[in-house]
C-alpha cells in the first residue's frame, strides 16, 4: 500500500463517546501533520509532528489529542466533542524540510451528534 | 498577515477555456506558493508549486504566474476539460522550519460544463 491511509473514512460518534482517528503513511516521511477542514474555510493546521515530537500545536482544544508512536503513524485521539467539531479530518505527511510537498490522506469525515 | 485570501469561490467554464484563480498574500516573508487540487471524497493532491525567484512555472495545462511586488499569485488552466472539475486551494509557506507550515487560501470550486 502506497501513500498515506486513513481509518476511518466516516466516523458518527455522540459527544460523550471517545474514538480514535489513524493515519498511517508509507512515503518514508518524518513529518506528519493533522488538518481540519471545514466548508468554506481554509484548511486548519492543527497539529505537526516533525521527527515524531510535536512542533505544532494551534490552539486546539484539549478535546482533541494527538499520538504519534513512531514516523508512519500518527493519531488524533476525541473525547467529549462539540457539535462545532464535525467536519473532514485530513492528515498529511512530508519529508522533514521547509517547503517539501505534503502528501494527503483521504481524510475521516467525523459527524457530532 | 498570515493570511492567504483566494478568489472567487467558484468559477464556471465552458470546455476548452481558460480558468484562472487568483491568490494574494500579506506576509512577505512566505517563500513557496503550491496549489492542491481536491476531487470529492479525497485529499488534496499537490497539483504544482512556485518559488518567488521564478514569475512563471509551467505543467502541461496548468501554469502558476507570480507577482512578487504585488504580492500575488494564480493559477491558469488552460484548454480546462471537466475532468478539472475540483476544488483548488492556494497555499503559502516560509522557510526556516524544518517541517511544513502551509497557510491556505479558502478554495475555489471549478466546473468545467461540457
Amino acid at each position: 500500500e502506497t501513500g498515506v491511509t486513513q481509518t476511518p473514512r466516516h466516523l458518527v460518534m455522540g459527544m460523550t463517546n471517545k474514538k480514535s482517528l489513524k493515519c498511517e503513511q508509507h512515503l518514508g516521511h518524518n513529518a506528519m501533520y493533522w488538518y481540519k477542514q471545514s466548508a468554506k474555510k481554509p484548511l486548519e493546521l492543527m497539529f505537526v509532528y516533525s521527527l515524531e515530537e510535536r512542533v505544532e500545536n494551534n490552539s486546539v482544544p484539549s478535546r482533541f489529542s494527538p499520538e504519534c508512536p513512531n514516523s508512519s503513524h500518527l493519531f488524533l485521539h476525541l473525547h467529549t466533542l462539540q457539535p462545532e467539531d464535525s467536519a473532514l479530518y485530513l492528515c498529511a505527511s512530508s519529508q522533514e524540510s521547509s517547503n517539501q510537498p505534503q502528501h494527503f490522506g483521504d481524510g475521516t469525515r467525523l459527524s457530532i451528534l | 498577515q498570515q493570511q492567504v485570501k483566494q478568489s472567487p469561490q467558484s468559477l464556471i467554464v465552458q470546455k476548452g477555456g481558460i480558468s484562472i484563480i487568483n491568490c494574494a498574500y500579506e506576509n512577505t516573508a512566505f517563500d513557496y506558493f503550491p496549489w492542491y487540487q481536491q476531487f470529492p471524497g479525497k485529499g488534496p493532491a499537490l497539483l504544482i508549486a512556485i518559488r518567488p525567484d521564478v514569475s512563471e512555472k509551467k505543467e502541461g495545462r496548468f501554469t502558476i504566474s507570480f507577482n512578487k511586488s504585488a504580492k500575488q499569485f494564480s493559477l491558469h488552466i488552460m484548454d480546462s476539460q471537466p475532468g478539472d472539475s475540483a476544488t483548488y486551494f492556494c497555499a503559502a509557506s516560509t522557510r526556516g522550519t524544518s517541517y511544513g507550515k502551509l497557510t491556505f487560501g479558502q478554495g475555489t470550486i471549478l466546473t468545467v460544463h461540457p
